[in-house]
């Protein structure tokens, strides 16, 4: 069965500082990883994805994540938080051609000027 | 180009009727996801229609029911509202039906409040 668990149900970190969001997931095989974000009010937009390419993933407004088989993990980082980046954090495991995404509780990330 | 639109944005409605929200996807995404967030319980995946068909369901009573028209938009009705249906519910859409590689692209949502 897949799961995933977000570490941290809130992240409070201040402008400039690294963000880390933890994420750990468990799959019975290679799974397809993502990072959603929703901001206030809005729906869901997808910030990286990890589908069995590269470990170290590249995505909007400067986050990457690292996929770490060995830890079963996924964690999203940033160098240096803004302002905008304040919101709620999903990561998300797929199951293939079920149509079904598996989402984590969510982190909400505050960043303190 | 436009993205996954919903409606209504807001509904409110008392307890054992009915309300129907509405989904456009993107043009020429096939496959339509419904998903219900809750207060305090995440995002929970409710159905997925593709090409017209119901392809999968989450783990919600009959009265959670859909269909998916033509056009690929699509419709989810809750019957006999009940409090704990208040939430946001989030339509999304992608090309096909994977999603190994695809990604889900959401609407703002809508908004049902059973009182």
């Amino acid at each position: 069965a897949q799961s995933v668990t977000q570490l941290d149900s809130h992240v409070s970190v201040s402008e400039g500082t690294p963000v880390l969001l933890r994420c750990n997931y468990s799959s019975s095989y290679s799974p397809s990883l993502f990072w959603y974000v929703q901001h206030p009010n809005k729906g869901l937009q997808l910030l990286l994805k990890y589908t069995s390419a590269a470990t170290l993933v590249k995505g909007i407004n400067g986050f990457e994540a690292e996929f770490k088989k060995s830890e079963t993990s996924f964690h999203l980082t940033k160098p240096s938080a803004h302002m905008s980046d304040a919101a709620e954090y999903f990561c998300v495991v797929s199951y293939r051609q079920g149509g079904k995404l598996i989402f984590g509780q969510g982190t909400e990330l505050s960043v303190k000027p | 180009e436009a993205g996954v639109t919903q409606s209504p944005t807001h509904l409110i409605k008392t307890r054992g009727q009915q309300a129907t929200l509405r989904c456009s996807p993107i043009s020429g995404h096939t496959s339509v996801y419904w998903y219900q967030q809750a207060l305090g319980l995440g995002l929970q995946f409710l159905l997925w229609y593709d090409e017209g068909e119901e392809r999968n369901r989450g783990n919600f009573p009959p009265r959670f029911s859909g269909r998916q028209f033509p056009n690929y938009s699509s419709e989810l009705n809750v019957n006999a509202l009940e409090l704990e249906d208040s939430a946001l519910y989030l339509c999304a859409s992608s090309i096909g039906r994977t999603l190994n590689t695809g990604e889900l692209f959401f609407g703002e949502g809508s908004r049902l409040t059973v009182l």
